[in-house]
């Protein structure tokens, strides 16, 4: 598998902070996603990425941006965190033959 | 990207063929179908991807009609391990891009 990683892995914060997320890839992968994941719905796409500085959005995206200065690293920041954005964060990258490849995740609990 | 059409849940018996279905009427001809499945908690996970031709690999088999309109993922032997929702996505291979998941299909696989 792609060697992602997520972090954190765990972070309780409070209502009103900011809160970035970090997702770091190290196999050179041009196309980098991030999606949330809540009971009851499937994965739902926040933001996602292109390639360095080129970014858009996905089907969530209100409440969070992204920057991807780097190949290697895209990160989704919560500008002011609600208990709404309480979800487990998912990074995903693309690589050759279409495959899609998944960090571990981040559990985000916004109190 | 086309939508897909997954029913929300399946029983699968041990030792069994496990049949998910996916319809994708408004595939267009240079969409390609991918599978991927996500185990609880974890980052999804690819399968198999196919565009007209049956595909087959170390974990499951793909079958599409021939008007590409739907397809079938086939577990041959379904395991307890096997037990995960799964997804059917249809996109343009080689391109970034809004990667739109839907609810997906949750496999239980039952002794």
């Amino acid at each position: 598998d792609a060697g992602i990683t997520q972090s954190p892995r765990h972070k309780v914060t409070e209502t009103g902070t900011p809160v970035t997320l970090r997702c770091h890839q190290t196999e050179n992968h041009r196309y980098m996603y991030w999606y949330r994941q809540d009971p009851g719905h499937g994965l739902r796409l926040i933001h996602y990425s292109y390639g360095v500085k080129d970014t858009d959005k996905g089907e969530v995206s209100d409440g969070y941006s992204v920057s991807r200065s780097k190949t290697e690293d895209f990160l989704l920041t919560l500008e002011s965190a609600t208990s709404s954005q309480t979800s487990v964060y998912f990074c995903a990258t693309q690589g050759a033959v279409e495959k899609l490849f998944f960090g571990s995740g981040t559990q985000l609990s916004v109190l | 990207d086309a939508k897909t059409t997954q029913p929300p849940s399946m029983d699968c018996a041990e030792g069994r063929a496990a049949n998910l279905p996916c319809n994708h009427s408004t595939i267009s001809g240079n969409e390609y179908v991918y599978w991927y499945r996500q185990i609880h908690s974890q980052g999804p996970q690819y399968i198999i991807h196919g565009l007209k031709n049956n595909e087959t690999n170390e974990m499951a088999s793909l079958i599409i009609t021939e008007d590409r309109k739907s397809s079938t993922l086939i577990l041959p032997h379904a395991t307890l391990r096997d037990t995960a929702v799964y997804y059917c996505i249809v996109r343009v291979p080689n391109q970034g891009g809004k990667l739109i998941f839907g609810q997906g299909t949750e496999l239980s696989v039952k002794p």
